[in-house]
């Protein structure tokens, strides 16, 4: 696709549900980037991937989330039994690191996941 | 690890010339990145330093200071449409290129 695209773009759950939220990259971007954004924050980094494996989770809050992109494409953010203080829009971005340019990140749109 | 800090809020007048400052401190150096956010939307890219110095482009620009830990972003002749929040972002050295994001500045352009 053209850009990053994020779904479901809005979630409201009650407390102690199970919620997955979809990215699907930029074509051909290895990189993938999960991070949570509060209102009047920053990107708080979670999760990163290169390729299939988790290069690294060291963000994620605790064993409550979880994520997979089992082929390489398309990423699934999992959350069990959500918390209130889970409420927050989760931003994914991809992106192609290579020698020739910067690498920067290309954000979706965002899942805003409000936790009742 | 690393840390940002940049002011909480910007305020300008249409027309004019803005800075918008960001320090941080990290163990080891790859990149600074500035992102706009507008409301409700997602962050998208404006600039890219890696070496000391000023890099332009059209209205924005961007300058790095690596002895210093500083960084700033300029945008002249403000537009309305300037309003947004501005993100600085720091990639470490270490080999997972994760960009870690300061908490922004809230840019309010006024006519």
């Amino acid at each position: 696709g053209a850009g990053v695209s994020q779904t479901p773009s809005n979630k409201v759950t009650e407390k102690g549900k199970y919620v997955e939220l979809r990215c699907d990259p930029i074509s051909g971007h290895t990189a993938l980037y999960w991070y949570r954004q509060s209102l009047g924050q920053g990107p708080e980094f979670l999760i990163y991937f290169q390729g299939t494996g988790a290069a690294d989770d060291s963000g994620l809050p605790n064993d409550r989330f979880f994520a997979v992109r089992p082929e390489g494409s398309v990423s699934t953010l999992k959350i069990q039994r959500t918390e209130r203080g889970d409420s927050a829009v989760y931003l994914c971005a991809s992106s192609e690191l290579t020698g020739m340019n910067t690498g920067e990140l290309f954000f979706g749109e965002g899942s805003r996941l409000t936790v009742l | 690890g690393q840390s940002l800090e940049q002011p909480s809020e910007v305020t300008a007048v249409e027309g004019a010339i803005v800075q918008i400052n960001c320090t941080y401190q990290t163990s080891g150096f790859n990149g600074l990145f500035w992102y706009q956010q507008h409301a409700g939307e997602a962050p998208t890219f404006l600039s890219y330093n890696v070496l000391d110095g000023l890099e332009e482009k059209g209205r924005f620009s961007s300058f790095l200071s690596r002895s210093k830990g500083y960084s700033y972003l300029l945008l002249k002749e403000l537009q309305m449409k300037d309003s947004a929040s501005y993100f600085c972002a720091v990639r470490a050295t270490g080999g997972s290129y994760i960009p870690t994001f300061g908490r922004g500045t809230s840019l309010i352009v006024h006519p």
